[in-house]
């Protein structure tokens, strides 16, 4: 079955700081997607990225960066010199397609606590 | 540009009492979603929508839960008998197609006494 886990329940960083948030996933699929959304303290989710199973490649969106490895089946998001907008609680998902499951298996979320 | 919205945003009902919320999603979009998500928890899927078509209900739905989507376009969730334990945030979502992002819509926030 899918499985999501993110096992950081909350982090805390001075501003400036770079943070990874962990993402490990578990699925029997060879095709499935993995995202990761941000939930501000406002509570609506905001879709970030969203990585599709065969595309290794690392990305890179201004002070945002994941890091794919299917070999340890992890989904890895870094925060380059944090601020505090960044402070909200974050998700990793995932969607399994072929086989049906088209809904979001999401993890428990990071919440990350930016300190000026 | 519409994202989606939820109505009404916050709900505080009796023990017993039915309660209905009301999503509409962007526009184009086909495919529609129900999450439920709890203090501390991530969303949980309930039901998702192509169409018109209810595809597919997660176990947590029970009896007491009912989804419509006519004509496609906005859904409503009704809760009969609401519980305590049904006082939870209830999230919509909308996609183009089964595989691409999802957009989420504010949530309603449903408290029952």
């Amino acid at each position: 079955a899918q499985k999501v886990t993110q096992a950081q329940t909350e982090i805390s960083v001075v501003e400036k700081e770079d943070v990874t948030l962990d993402c490990v996933y578990e699925t029997r699929d060879t095709t499935y997607y993995l995202f990761w959304y941000k939930q501000p303290p406002s509570g609506e989710l905001v879709f970030l990225i969203r990585r599709n199973s065969f595309d290794e490649q690392n990305e890179i969106s201004g002070r945002y960066s994941w890091n794919f490895q299917k070999s340890t089946s992890s989904f890895n998001f870094t925060i380059t010199a944090s601020q505090v907008v960044d402070s909200a609680v974050y998700f990793c998902a995932l969607s399994e397609p072929d086989t049906g499951r088209r809904a979001l298996t999401f993890g428990s979320g990071t919440r990350l606590q930016v300190q000026p | 540009d519409t994202g989606v919205s939820q109505n009404p945003r916050h709900k505080i009902t009796k023990r017993g009492q039915n309660v209905t919320f009301r999503c509409d999603p962007i526009s184009e979009h086909n495919r529609l979603y129900w999450y439920r998500q709890t203090l501390g928890q991530g969303p949980e899927f309930l039901t998702y929508f192509q169409n018109e078509a209810q595809l597919e209900k997660s176990r947590l739905l029970s009896d007491r839960f009912s989804a419509e989507r006519p004509k496609g376009s906005f859904s409503t969730l009704e809760i009969q008998r609401t519980e305590q334990g049904d006082s939870a945030m209830y999230l919509c979502a909308s996609s183009l197609g089964g595989a691409n992002e999802q957009f989420f819509g504010p949530g309603t926030r449903l408290t029952v006494l």
